[in-house]
């Protein structure tokens, strides 16, 4: 069975550009979440998804944005970009709510 | 708020000599309790969850275990293939199901 693939790997952006990542859960799973990983705040939560609905949302600025398609792939947007975004973003899929979350490698983005 | 703390941030171990890693919740009323391991350069993978007090579940050389406010990682015998970041997350009956995550313990297991 497949596991969760995220899409790209690295990216390298520039202050001001925006960003758009990707996850494709395990096959089966319809809830799909993101989290932001950093060496100084560990992993912080930013949302989930569920059968095309965001069903919770993390204590991040609105230029984090996401969305679920009805295959449940998942993608997530951040604008504006920071040189505080610069982090392992990590997507998790899982069976239901409250079940273990299956991680994919991330993408390690880098804003200059 | 629910809060995960992890102790220590960083352990160094020999090959062999066994060690037990801390995980101290506090979360209005403990849902379940995860373990998870992270390799460099890659996400998280699920080891255990545990989900009332006494419960344990062992798998190869790590053994976890739950009390009311803690839970243990217990590593007997480890070999420098064990070395990772493990990371342990606590959901609550009283949210969202959305896990609390510690800082995560960085193991080093020297041959």
């Amino acid at each position: 069975k497949a596991g969760v693939t995220q899409t790209p790997r690295y990216l390298i952006k520039t202050r001001g550009q925006q960003v758009t990542l990707s996850c494709s859960p395990i096959s089966g799973h319809r809830s799909v979440s993101w989290y932001q990983q950093t060496p100084g705040q560990g992993l912080q939560f930013l949302f989930e998804y569920f059968s095309e609905t965001q069903r919770n949302k993390g204590n991040f600025p609105g230029r984090f944005s996401g969305r679920q398609f009805s295959n449940s792939r998942s993608e997530m947007n951040v604008s504006t970009l920071e040189l505080g975004d610069s982090a392992l973003y990590l997507c998790a899929s899982s069976l239901e709510q409250g079940a273990p979350l299956h991680f994919g490698n991330g993408t390690r983005l880098t804003v200059t | 708020e629910d809060q995960v703390t992890q102790s220590p941030e960083a352990l160094r171990l020999q090959e062999g000599e066994s060690s037990s890693l801390n995980c101290s919740y506090t979360v209005s009323g403990l849902r379940g309790l995860f373990w998870y391991r992270q390799d460099p350069g890659k996400g998280p993978e699920f080891l255990f969850t545990l989900y009332s007090a006494g419960e344990e579940k062992e798998k190869e050389r790590l053994k976890a275990t739950l009390t009311k406010k803690e839970s243990f990682l217990h590593i007997t015998a480890p070999k420098p293939e064990d070395s990772a970041t493990y990371l342990c997350a606590a959901t609550s009956s009283g949210g969202s199901y959305i896990p609390t995550f510690g800082r995560g313990t960085s193991l080093i297991v020297h041959p």
